[in-house]
């Protein structure tokens, strides 16, 4: 069965350092991934997915299929970016997607 | 962009009644509909998926018969929690998923606190 690891309860970093928030999957075939942002009081809102290879808000994720990682990174973190941030992967079965998310990992930068 | 309403935002019940919970794409057809849930500081755990039109999919664990699930169109969805009892307070969120774009992907609604008394 599929599955995501995010092994950070919670990252904090100060303003203007680099972040990096870790996710690893276990899925015997070709994975779908995404990380998904949640800003406090607001909505889970999709932040990146893997098969755009965009980078988004100055985060970006690389698919490491070796290592089955999809970590995500910013070069410097800003205050605003402080949320909780989902890991998630996708497959499909029956017809249809179906999506995994893992724990979360809560970023707070220190200004 | 594409937005996915939820009703009630918050409701309260006295255990034993049933609770009917509207999910609504507003500006994009959703193919698929996606019902979660989640306890406070954890994640989102998946507890059916419906597609228009046919019945719903559950999670292991999760009671078709407590959780009734309907899709009537390709813009509802409706979550009822049956017999509500103190153990099903919890935050529910529904997702929809749909092309827009170009891209299918999932959008999320604001959740739907319940308490059960």
């Amino acid at each position: 069965a599929q599955r995501v690891t995010q092994p950070e309860k919670l990252l904090s970093v100060f303003k203007g350092a680099p972040v990096e928030l870790k996710c690893n999957y276990s899925y015997s075939g070709s994975p779908e991934l995404f990380w998904y942002v949640q800003y406090s009081r607001q909505r889970l809102q999709l932040l990146l997915r893997h098969i755009s290879r965009e980078s988004i808000k100055g985060f970006t994720a690389d698919l490491n299929k070796g290592e089955t990682s999809f970590h995500l990174k910013k070069p410097f973190a800003q205050e605003e970016d402080s949320a909780m941030y989902y890991c998630a992967l996708a497959l499909y079965s029956g017809g249809y997607q179906k999506v995994t998310f893992g724990t979360g990992t809560k970023l707070q930068v220190i200004p | 962009g594409a937005v996915v309403s939820q009703h009630p935002s918050w409701v309260i019940c006295k255990s034993g009644t049933s609770v009917k919970i509207e999910c609504r794409s507003l500006d994009f057809q959703a193919t698929t509909m996606f019902w979660y849930r989640q306890f406070p500081k954890q994640s989102l755990m998946l507890m059916a998926t419906s597609n228009e039109g046919s019945k719903a999919t559950y999670e292991q664990g999760v009671e078709k018969d407590k959780f009734l699930i309907n899709h009537a169109s390709l813009t509802l969805s409706t979550l009822t929690v049956t017999s509500a009892h103190p153990e099903d307070s919890s935050f529910y969120i529904c997702s929809a998923r749909g092309l827009v774009a170009g891209y299918y992907e999932q959008y999320f609604g604001p959740g739907t606190r319940l308490t059960v008394t």
